[in-house]
């Protein structure tokens, strides 16, 4: 059965700081998503990596993919306070269902 | 932009009840899913539905839930006795799949709330 590892589950940094998510999945699959959720809300989409070495970046937030380590990136660079909230790296297997982690909360201190 | 809708936005009921939850995916949708999220946890598949038939279900979506798409537009979840383990938000979710089109749209869930 397929296992999606987030870590770490938690995060408290400064503003203007950098760090990186880390996602660990347990078996083959050629497309992983990351998703942003705030309290309460829906699940929005972030980026959708396709393939290996696929890098993608949206204003602070970059995103890869390393399929043959099974293993996805979220760096967050000079982070600010308005990207607090729920992060989720979840694998697409075929299609027929997504396979989410557990998520990690990230609370960005002003 | 297209999108998909759910009603109700929060639903409160007493355990034993049933209920329906429901959703209108992107219209040029072919797939329809069901995932479900406890207070706090990750998001969990439930079930996925493709031409008037479940294509694959996971062990939560045991003989209390079913699904429907009684019309067009609509596709349905409904759970025939609530327990208090149910409470959640339920997020559909549609998809395309054609044209290597895969990815899934969500909804903006509803909040189930069993007391």
């Amino acid at each position: 059965e397929l296992k999606v590892e987030q870590n770490p589950l938690f995060l408290s940094m400064q503003e203007g700081k950098n760090y990186t998510i880390y996602c660990n999945y347990s078996t083959t699959s050629d497309r992983l998503y990351w998703y942003r959720q705030d309290p309460g809300k829906s699940l929005e989409s972030l980026f959708v990596l396709l393939s290996n070495g696929a890098v993608k970046q949206e204003g602070r937030l970059m995103a890869s993919l390393d399929t043959k380590a099974r293993l996805s990136t979220l760096h967050i660079t000079a982070a600010v306070h308005d990207l607090s909230a729920t992060y989720f790296c979840a694998v697409d297997l075929r299609g027929d269902k997504i396979i989410f982690g557990k998520g990690t909360r990230l609370h960005i201190l002003p | 932009e297209p999108e998909v809708t759910q009603t109700p936005s929060h639903q409160v009921t007493q355990m034993g009840q049933e209920v329906i939850l429901r959703c209108v995916p992107i219209s040029n949708h072919l797939y329809f899913y069901w995932y479900r999220q406890i207070l706090g946890q990750k998001v969990e598949f439930l079930v996925s539905f493709y031409n008037n038939e479940i294509s694959e279900k996971s062990e939560i979506f045991d003989d209390q839930f079913s699904v429907e798409r009684p019309d067009g537009s609509n596709f349905t979840l409904k759970i025939r006795s609530t327990k208090l383990e149910d409470s959640a938000m339920y997020f559909c979710a549609s998809s395309v799949r054609q044209f290597g089109l895969r990815e899934q749209y969500f909804g903006p869930g509803t909040r189930l709330t069993v007391t």
